[in-house]
């Protein structure tokens, strides 16, 4: 099984608030990435990063912003968040050298916004 | 449009029974195709991993197959067990560009009834 943590898992919370999405891998990968989940939808790839002070945005435009100044902590923040922003929110990490898509997945953090 | 498609949507089968998901896709240049198991409210993880040149991977009582001429791909499980109810993904990565971008189903959801 991965060491691939998210905290919280859920959480609940009112319009306008900033929340910060923890996720942690003890695996040493390099490359770690955040999905947007919605029930009975496809994954959809919304931040990346390659290393420390690396981030690019995915395929899904996100008002969220990443951050990854230490190789094994890759959080997501959102400013203010809103009801359009309830979701799944799902961090995967990869080996430096492997397939790109041998991605590990943590458990998720399930995001409602009221 | 690199898209991947899964039928059934939906699958309820009885323990015991075996069970065939369906996977299409239209990746390319095609990489390799995984299929993840995800349980409720967990993240996604690996089943099987096929490239080009493979045909048939099994796992226990899940094999998959491919077939790269039709862009086709399949996930059989045998005598079915309670503890496989969740949603299986196909997933397929390109090699078009340095990310090696992975491209999604929406998963098929598969319920095991006693």
């Amino acid at each position: 099984e991965a060491d691939i943590y998210q905290t919280p898992r859920y959480l609940v919370i009112g319009t306008g608030k900033k929340i910060t999405l923890e996720c942690s891998q003890t695996m040493g990968h390099d490359k770690m990435y955040w999905y947007q989940q919605d029930p009975g939808m496809e994954l959809h790839l919304i931040h990346y990063s390659y290393g420390v002070n690396s981030t690019e945005k995915g395929d899904l435009s996100s008002e969220s912003t990443v951050s990854r100044i230490r190789t094994e902590h890759f959080p997501l923040t959102l400013e203010s968040a809103r009801p359009s922003h309830t979701s799944q929110y799902l961090c995967a990490s990869s080996p430096t050298g492997g397939a790109e898509d041998t991605q590990y997945f943590g458990p998720g953090t399930r995001l409602t916004v009221l | 449009k690199n898209q991947v498609e899964q039928s059934p949507q939906s699958l309820i089968i009885l323990e015991g029974k075996n069970c065939t998901l369906q996977c299409n896709y239209t990746v390319s240049p095609f990489s390799n195709l995984r299929w993840y198991k995800q349980d409720t409210g967990r993240g996604p993880v690996s089943l099987t991993i096929m490239t080009f040149s493979e045909n048939t991977k099994s796992n226990g009582r899940y094999t998959a197959t491919l077939d790269a001429d039709t862009k086709q791909s399949s996930l059989h499980i045998t005598a079915s067990q309670l503890s496989d109810s969740a949603s299986y993904i196909c997933v397929v990565s390109d090699r078009g560009s340095t990310l090696g971008r992975l491209y999604f189903g929406r998963g098929t959801q598969l319920t095991v009834w006693p």
